[in-house]
């Protein structure tokens, strides 16, 4: 089945350790998104990819680094934790032609203590 | 600069109710306007979406109505039950081909309850 998976769904960690929060789709899209969601609800673009070896900076100035080396995987790293990186992270995935619409994945809620 | 503006940001409504959700933009070339729904511990799901050449859109209770002239959506809950209750995003993008294109623009969410 086509999907989006993200891992872990919740991760607990200490203050300066580094982290990689993993994201791999099954249906062949080239546009790949990281979304930072507040407690607030709002969504808040991190990083986007429109395909391999391509990333792009979002809306929102983050710490965090990402890769686009396969198709299907779209790793989102903090070198060095901090409390204030604690919040839900969402992939989402997306075609290259229309219609647009983004698949999520169903989140990592992230709390660095 | 919020490209899509979404209000209220929290709804409460009692079951059989009509809920309504309003947004609005300013940049023109959109031209694909899906609505999210989002359940807690979940990512947002697509619930349906429309483009500016028809006014109004139903898929079962759920219904988007659109103004290109005044550049706003809603998204109407009929019959409103409990399971409805959830967050909801309008969104809007430009379509086309390009790499660039297809990014989606998020309103804030409006949170939704539905009393029994």
């Amino acid at each position: 089945e086509a999907d989006i998976y993200q891992t872990p769904r919740y991760l607990v960690i200490g203050t300066g350790k580094k982290i990689t929060l993993e994201c791999s789709q099954t249906m062949g899209h080239d546009k790949m998104y990281w979304y930072q969601q507040d407690p607030g609800m709002e969504l808040h673009l991190i990083h986007y990819s429109y395909g391999v070896n391509s990333t792009e900076k979002g809306d929102l100035s983050s710490e965090s680094t990402v890769s686009r080396i396969r198709t299907e995987h779209f790793p989102l790293t903090l070198e060095s934790a901090r409390p204030s990186h604690t919040s839900q992270y969402l992939c989402a995935s997306s075609a290259r032609l229309p219609p647009y619409g983004y698949t999520f994945g169903s989140g990592t809620r992230l709390t660095v203590v | 600069q919020q490209q899509v503006k979404q209000s209220p940001q929290s709804l409460i409504v009692q079951k059989g109710g009509i809920p309504i959700i309003n947004c609005a933009y300013e940049n023109t070339a959109f031209d694909y306007f899906p609505w999210y729904q989002q359940f807690p511990g979940k990512g947002p799901a697509l619930l349906i979406a429309i483009r500016p050449d028809v006014s109004e859109k139903k898929e079962g209770r759920f219904t988007i109505s659109f103004n290109k002239s005044a550049k706003q959506f809603s998204l109407h809950i009929m019959d409103s039950q409990p399971g409805d209750s959830a967050t909801y995003f309008c969104a809007a993008s430009i379509e086309g081909r390009g790499s660039t294109l297809g990014r989606l623009y998020f309103g804030r969410g409006t949170q939704l309850t539905v009393w029994p």
